[in-house]
């Protein structure tokens, strides 16, 4: 069955600084892939679509500049947290469509973001 | 996209059958209806999707009346395994269905 990878699982930073998070589709290709955010005990919430070779779409209320999608190639989407501070603290999960006909999403196994 | 509406939580022992109903009143036309799972830190695993009536597969069932204003989701003799969140969403295929509402914590005691 299709596959997400994500990477890494668990990052520790500190204040200030930036954390990139891979998304790879590992057996299909993914034109678009989302992003999610989830803070414990709470549901997902829709972060951002994330386009091949087009910029990504955020949904309202997430700052695009804070939060840097960009989906290079067919099989990789990359989240980039830039100056993060303690509150984007959470967890990050990524998911992606399998290929044409497929309809459900197909999710990574998330990203625990701690900053200090 | 239509809203869904799930009891925030069950509790259920061993070897019971569960049954999860999730209510979309203004679901669409093209809507399908999908049922995902998730386990703490891990991202949400695919269970089950229909349109209408019943679909039926290794690990669930999913009944959808004939208004299709909800739909149930039935885990037979559930095991401590099974307990998780779960997650009704409706929308289009091809990965419209992409609101998560609040889920349906389900505990599984023995």
């Amino acid at each position: 069955g299709a596959v997400v990878s994500q990477h890494p699982s668990r990052v520790i930073c500190k204040s200030g600084t930036s954390v990139k998070i891979e998304c790879r589709s590992l057996d299909f290709q993914a034109t678009t892939m989302f992003w999610y955010r989830q803070f414990p005990k709470k549901s997902l919430m829709l972060m951002a679509t994330s386009n091949e070779g087009s910029k990504a779409t955020y949904e309202q209320g997430v700052e695009k500049d804070k939060f840097l999608i960009n989906h290079a190639s067919l099989t990789l989407s990359t989240l980039t947290v830039t100056s993060a501070h303690p509150e984007d603290s959470s967890f990050y999960i990524c998911s992606a469509i399998a290929g044409p006909g497929a309809n459900v999403l197909t999710f990574g196994a998330g990203s625990r973001l701690t900053v200090l | 996209l239509a809203k869904t509406t799930q009891p925030i939580s069950m509790d259920s022992y061993e070897g019971q059958e569960v049954n999860i109903t999730c209510s979309h009143n203004n679901i669409a036309t093209n809507d399908y209806i999908t049922w995902y799972q998730q386990f703490p830190s891990q991202g949400p695993r695919f269970i089950i999707q229909g349109y209408k009536t019943k679909v039926t597969n290794e690990v669930a069932s999913l009944f959808i009346p004939a208004d299709r204003k909800s739909s149930t989701l039935s885990l037979p003799r559930v095991s401590l395994s099974d307990t998780a969140v779960y997650y009704c969403l409706v929308g289009e295929q091809a990965g419209t269905a992409l609101i998560f509402g609040k889920g349906t914590t389900l505990s599984v005691s023995s």
